[in-house]
């Protein structure tokens, strides 16, 4: 089967840093997304990995090593307007997404 | 530019009834899918379409459910003999042919603000 594992909840500091962590099994590999999404609203893009490595783009960073099905997704100078849900979803074979149920994120002041 | 639009935001129902439920995609974006969410939940692939034909509907439940594309645009998701377990979050999304991210095509989901379905 194919699957999708990411932290249910986690709880940061306004100003710090929070890595959130992805681990998924699919048939097939063509891309990991984040996307985030904010109560009662609809996912909004944040990032894309389809090779190993390290992605930045400002405050948001992803990772990805396909040898081991694990991706990261790294917010730095955390921001109260940051509090989310961070989706992960990986495109298989059929190019179709395979969704984890999210991580929300509560940003503490 | 505009973005993803689907209508009705919140729709209540009776068990039992036929609903539909409308999305517009962003104009020249071939791909649209629907998704549903449950609270939670990420989104639960139903339908893929490209152009007006659907390439994948794999993820639709059963014979209740079934959707139409037919000009290549805009997207009906009609569901027949309305259940208490469709209760939902409906999301519709588009992507075009690909977007560059870094040196590849990411090919990223546009979604729409979704329907709210909430069968009594």
């Amino acid at each position: 089967g194919q699957n999708i594992d990411q932290p249910t909840e986690m709880t940061a500091t306004e100003g710090a840093i929070v890595q959130i962590n992805c681990t998924y099994q699919t048939s097939g590999f063509n891309g990991l997304f984040w996307y985030q999404q904010h109560a009662g609203e609809a996912p909004t893009f944040l990032s894309y990995n389809v090779l190993d490595g390290l992605e930045e783009k400002g405050r948001f960073s992803s990772f990805l090593s396909r040898s081991k099905g694990y991706s990261y997704l790294l917010l730095k100078e955390l921001q109260m307007k940051d509090s989310a849900s961070y989706l992960c979803a990986v495109r298989d074979s059929n190019y179709q997404l395979i969704w984890g149920a999210g991580t929300k994120l509560i940003i503490k002041p | 530019g505009a973005g993803v639009s689907q209508t009705p935001s919140n729709k209540v129902t009776e068990k039992g009834k036929y609903v539909e439920l409308r999305c517009d995609p962003i104009s020249g974006h071939t791909a649209l899918y629907w998704y549903r969410q449950s609270l939670g939940q990420g989104p639960e692939f139903l339908i893929y379409f490209q152009g007006t034909g659907a390439a994948d509907d794999s993820g639709l439940p059963n014979d209740r459910f079934f959707a139409v594309r037919p000009e290549g645009s805009v997207s009906t998701l009609k569901i027949q003999r309305t259940e208490r377990g469709d209760s939902a979050v409906y999301l519709c999304a588009s992507s075009s042919r690909g977007s560059i991210w870094g040196q590849v095509l990411s090919y990223e989901q546009y979604f729409g603000p979704g329907t709210r379905l909430t069968v009594t």
